[in-house]
């Protein structure tokens, strides 16, 4: 079963407007990841943020963690249509196993 | 770095063959992991390795599945005999730590059962 959520389901936007993304889950975590997945590829890891850490950067990403409701965030700034592609949050308890979330599906308007 | 490699990138066949699916990871990665994707159900872990050993293969939908790991860089997922369900993208990743688990996929392989 999928342990995360994301919301929206689907989201268009045009090129540089912020996108945020939403993901909750259902039970404690050690790790909550984030993954890029263009079409017909693979998925691609985008960034890590611990329980004990609130909020990460790293470039153009912002990714906050609220662990009292079991939920994350990813903001994408100034979006490029490079930027179109799936987006999964993905969690650990503490050992190798991820479970990923269903997915949001980010659309970029030239 | 190759990446991680998968073989084939695309397979048709008919209902009842048998399917092996081939996955090399990223050279030093201790831990392999095989996946499988679908509009219904999304990304589901089907088994995962961590030095070769099977650590967790809850995730097999049914006996039809089996997995392999004969060494460090090669593992194998066998369907037999293979039904129109079965129809999904397989993904393989691995990892070299547990304790940062980013994982690293390989282009899958989209699998077809008539």
């Amino acid at each position: 079963s999928q342990q995360g959520e994301e919301d929206p389901q689907a989201l268009s936007i045009q090129e540089g407007e912020n996108a945020t993304m939403n993901c909750s889950y259902k039970t404690s975590i050690n790790n909550l990841q984030w993954y890029r997945q263009n079409s017909g590829r693979g998925l691609v890891h985008l960034i890590l943020i611990r329980s004990n850490e609130r909020e990460k950067h790293s470039g153009r990403l912002r990714v906050t963690l609220d662990t009292s409701k079991k939920s994350s965030s990813l903001l994408i700034t100034a979006s490029r249509a490079a930027d179109t592609a799936s987006y999964f949050c993905a969690t650990d308890q503490g050992n190798e196993k991820l479970t990923f979330g269903t997915g949001t599906r980010l659309t970029i308007i030239p | 770095d190759a990446g991680v490699i998968q073989s084939p990138r695309h397979e048709v066949t008919e209902m009842g063959q048998e399917v092996t699916l081939r996955c090399k990871p990223i050279s030093g990665h201790n831990s392999l992991f095989w996946y499988r994707q679908t509009m219904m159900r999304g990304l589901e872990l089907l088994i995962y390795f961590n030095n070769n050993v099977p650590i967790d293969d809850s995730g097999m939908p049914e006996d039809r599945f089996s997995a392999k790991m004969p060494n460090a860089s090669f593992s194998t997922l066998k369907i037999q005999p293979s039904e129109p369900r079965d129809s999904a993208v397989y993904f393989c990743a691995s990892t070299s730590s547990p304790l940062y688990n980013e994982q690293f996929f390989g282009p899958g392989t989209r699998l077809t059962v008539l």
